[in-house]
């Protein structure tokens, strides 16, 4: 079974300044996806960004990066230039390599993320 | 292009009641997940369904049923319902074929409350 752990409840940062969100995780499998979601007040979960474990670079969109360590088993999400619109909980979430048929996310307990005007 | 839609968006039930939720997947999918999103928590898995049929579920009591309809909508019953049965109820489409990245498309949710 997989699970993934985020340990920091809140964050804060202030308006344009950079952030970090960290996320470990567990698991036996090779081949998987990993992926950061943000959850607005809306409620809607929007995909962030998303990494192959297979890939060796890390991913990035924009004002978003992630810092994907394979080995330690860990998948940070960095947030430049932080805006009032990032606010928001944060989820990183697990998924095995496979076909849409049999995608299961397995999240952690999310980050809640509030920008600081 | 319609995204994922879910109804109703919000609704309030007794303990013992039973529950209906609905959901449509994004235009071309045919694969529906349904998660469980307590208060202040992450999502968790419940079941998920393709071609009709429930393929993968995860740790939830019997009570937790659903169905998949040929136009590849999606409900999910709850019967005998509990006061911790209380929460976000989110939906998630996604393709079977083609090449599959990863992504999930979600709806907005259906927030239950059970009193």
């Amino acid at each position: 079974a997989q699970t993934v752990t985020q340990s920091q409840p809140e964050m804060s940062v202030q308006e344009a300044e950079t952030v970090t969100l960290s996320c470990t995780y567990d698991t036996s499998e090779n081949n998987y996806y990993l992926f950061w979601y943000k959850q607005p007040p809306s409620r809607q979960m929007i995909l962030v960004i998303r990494q192959e474990a297979y890939k060796q670079q890390n991913a990035t969109e924009n004002r978003f990066s992630v810092n994907f360590q394979k080995a330690a088993k860990s998948f940070s999400l960095k947030i430049s230039d932080s805006q009032l619109g990032d606010t928001a909980m944060y989820f990183c979430a697990f998924m095995k390599h496979g076909s849409g048929a049999n995608s299961k996310l397995t999240f952690g307990k999310g980050i809640t993320l509030s920008v600081r005007p | 292009d319609a995204g994922v839609t879910q109804s109703p968006t919000h609704l309030i039930k007794t303990r013992g009641q039973q529950v209906t939720l609905r959901c449509s997947p994004k235009s071309g999918h045919d694969t529906v997940s349904w998660y469980q999103q307590a208060l202040g928590q992450g999502p968790q898995f419940i079941f998920q369904y393709y071609e009709e049929e429930e393929r993968q579920r995860g740790n939830f009591p019997d009570r937790f049923s659903g169905h998949q309809f040929p136009n590849y909508s999606s409900e999910l019953n709850v019967n005998a319902l509990l006061l911790g049965d209380s929460a976000l109820y989110l939906c998630a489409s996604s393709f079977s074929t083609g090449w599959f990245t990863g992504e999930l498309f979600f709806g907005e949710g259906s927030r239950l409350t059970v009193l």
